[in-house]
């Protein structure tokens, strides 16, 4: 079972920032925060990781809390292409075998 | 930018035949996946595969699957005996190794329908 905890589902205007929560609760001090997307039946799409820092790359940034038990992606200016389900998954650090463990994720629908 | 690629996109079979699902993962990477998700269901990981042997499956990996890696560009996932329950997307991943960039990529996917 996933390790994490996201809402079913979330609405947000276009351009505006859409704030997509997740809670990791009993996440281990060698596992990182990952997020992907999934638009339509398309493949899943990484979108960002992090270990305990902040993190920000073209798409989109990552805050993880001090205690790591909850971290929240920053898409800062939502479009329509932006509506996907996304996907919190934390896995460890250079585990390069493991499998990643896809929970039921964020439906984040983006209204015009 | 490097990406994973799938064929064939749709692959329609009967019940009971045989089907291979090709994958070329991205150049320099050196772990490969398979997932699949039933329709409206949850991705799920079906195997990893590293240094030509398998180095983790799931449960949904028994006997009728198989992967291989053919050649040095190519990642196969070869369903044996289809039943209508295989229907699904099959996802194919591959990653470097790593800490930091040990990042799974996915292709766009193969749906597979089982008549």
């Amino acid at each position: 079972d996933a390790k994490t905890t996201q809402p079913p589902s979330m609405d947000c205007a276009e351009g505006r920032a859409a704030n997509l929560p997740c809670n990791h609760s009993t996440i281990s001090g060698n596992e990182y925060v990952y997020w992907y997307r999934q638009i339509h039946s398309q493949g899943p799409q990484y979108i960002i990781h992090g270990l305990k820092n902040n993190e920000t790359n073209e798409m989109a940034s990552l805050i993880i809390t001090e205690d790591r038990k909850s971290s929240t992606l920053i898409l800062p200016h939502a479009t329509l292409r932006d509506t996907a389900v996304y996907y919190c998954i934390v896995r460890v650090g250079g585990g390069g075998a493991d499998g990643l463990t896809f929970g039921k994720g964020t439906h984040l629908i983006i209204q015009p | 930018e490097p990406e994973v690629t799938q064929t064939p996109s749709h692959q329609v079979t009967q019940m009971g035949q045989e089907v291979i699902l090709r994958c070329v993962p991205i150049s320099n990477h050196l772990y490969f996946y398979w997932y699949r998700q039933i329709l409206g269901q949850k991705v799920e990981f079906l195997v990893s595969f590293y240094n030509n042997e398998i180095s983790e499956k799931s449960e949904i990996f028994d006997d009728q699957f198989s992967v291989e890696r053919p050649d040095g560009s190519n990642f196969t996932l070869k369903i044996r005996s289809t039943k209508l329950e295989d229907s699904a997307m099959y996802f194919c991943a591959s990653s470097a190794a790593g800490i930091r960039t040990d990042t799974q990529y996915f292709g766009p996917g193969t749906r597979l329908t089982v008549l």
